[in-house]
């Protein structure tokens, strides 16, 4: 059963880059997208963009030009870079497997069990 | 602002049935994409809640239920429980973001 867990600092400074870390286990990181999901507090789900093997990348245009997502299969992580942040990227950020290994009629599962980033200074 | 439209809340009594809609456009429903609704109750991550517009995953009760028909989605949830209580969120595939999109989400109140 793949579980995935994120990982990174509970807090950024106005400015700074947000890096965090989603860390598969139990199954394959090479069949399927890993996308990164946020919610502010209060909020909707917004999908950030999903990383394919090493090669793929597509991002939401809302944060196309200051969001990078990376995948390292030999440590089975996914990584999610986010510059520039402002109090309104405060968010639980959650890391999610496409069920399907495709695009167009998938859904998200598992899940990770989020985590809460807080800018302020 | 979402690009799929579902209302803030619903409410209902306990043993009822409620729906919830989920409002997209000729770039995800109505482009024939897949629906797919998720519960999140306080303070944890989304479940997969339908998949593939009206199939329920393995532990799911038959109590929910969705549908789909053009640019329109609609969860359905009978015999409301307490424990029904919770944000509800639809999701789909966007021609134009050639991503995914989620609805506004839904707090359901079980009165």
């Amino acid at each position: 059963q793949v579980q995935l867990q994120e990982s990174g600092p509970g807090l950024v400074e106005p400015s700074e880059t947000l890096s965090l870390t989603c860390t598969v286990s139990g199954g394959s990181i090479s069949r399927h997208h890993w996308s990164w999901i946020r919610q502010p507090p209060g909020k909707g789900l917004e999908w950030i963009g999903y990383v394919y093997r090493s090669e793929y990348t597509k991002y939401n245009p809302s944060f196309e030009s200051r969001v990078t997502i990376s995948i390292d299969t030999s440590k089975s992580q996914v990584s999610l870079r986010l510059s520039s942040v402002t109090a309104a990227d405060t968010a639980v950020y959650y890391c999610a497997r496409d069920a399907l290994g495709q695009l167009a009629h998938t859904w998200f599962d598992p899940w990770g069990p989020g985590t809460l980033v807080t800018v302020s200074s | 602002q979402s690009v799929l439209t579902q209302p803030p809340s619903v409410s209902g009594a306990p043993g009822q049935r409620v729906t919830i809609s989920c409002t997209g456009s000729s770039s995800n429903i109505g482009a024939n994409y897949d629906v797919h609704w998720y519960q999140q109750l306080p303070g944890t991550a989304p479940k997969l809640l339908i998949f593939g517009n009206n199939n329920r995953p393995s532990g799911v009760p038959d109590r929910f239920s969705g549908s789909k028909s053009g640019t329109s989605a609609s969860l359905a949830i009978t015999g409301l429980q307490a424990d029904d209580e919770a944000d509800y969120y639809c999701q789909s595939y966007d021609n134009n973001l050639s991503g995914w999109v989620f609805g506004g989400g839904t707090k359901l109140t079980v009165l």
